[in-house]
């Protein structure tokens, strides 16, 4: 019951911008859009969240549509370090986290 | 301040054998999820753990318990192991039922092989 939809994989040449995009339409007003990446199998790694505003860290963007049911995850200037697979998932109100099947980003040099 | 630790890290067993998995929850954490993730997907809600009861639960069968523990610690077990319950078990630990922002922070697995 996956409440995201991301294509498979991306490529994207080292030192440019990775937009990663993700379909949520079925995300309820108050849940949360959560980007975590994973690499080997490890367990995922957050890299951010957000409910309607676009937010920003060290790490990536998340620009969210106004109507909320698609965002993008924005890596600035990805490096080989940045392949892996990277989930968009919505967190509901009783704190599930729904992921989807990923996109597998592979940075080439 | 130590993360989320899973453990076993790795393990073989048979089917119709049973298995129990670890977490220790990051400190300062008293809300545990379960997560599975077989090969090539992502990870899917088993179940998830507060105040010592069960919350929130997957689509999983009854084969697949849990327990938490007073000092927020949690275990999954589960019973009559199939071939296709062979996965990485993720543990994810975060701060509260009502907080309904902040990060989740996952343990690094443990990989079940089942023979």
């Amino acid at each position: 019951d996956a409440k995201t939809t991301q294509p498979p994989s991306m490529d994207c040449a080292e030192g440019r911008a990775a937009n990663l995009p993700c379909n949520h339409s079925t995300i309820s007003g108050n849940e949360y859009v959560y980007w975590y990446r994973q690499i080997h199998s490890q367990g995922p790694q957050y890299i951010i969240h957000g409910l309607k505003n676009n937010e920003t860290n060290e790490m990536a963007s998340l620009i969210i549509t106004e109507d909320r049911k698609s965002s993008t995850l924005i890596l600035p200037h990805a490096t080989l370090r940045d392949t892996a697979v990277y989930y968009c998932i919505v967190r509901d109100n009783f704190n599930k986290f729904y992921f989807g099947s990923g996109t597998k980003l592979n940075v080439k040099p | 301040d130590a993360g989320v630790t899973q453990s076993p890290t790795h393990l073989i067993k048979t089917r119709g054998q049973q298995v129990t998995l670890r977490c220790s929850p990051k400190s300062g954490h008293d809300t545990v999820s379960w997560y599975q993730q077989a090969l090539g997907q992502g990870p899917q809600f088993i179940f998830q753990y507060y105040e010592e009861e069960e919350r929130q639960r997957g689509n999983f069968p009854d084969r697949f318990s849990g327990h938490q523990f007073p000092n927020y610690s949690s275990e999954l077990n589960v019973n009559a192991l199939l071939l296709g319950d062979s996965a990485l078990y993720l543990c994810a630990t975060h701060l509260g039922q009502g907080a309904r922002s902040g990060e989740l922070f996952f343990g690094e697995g443990s990989r079940l092989t089942v023979l």
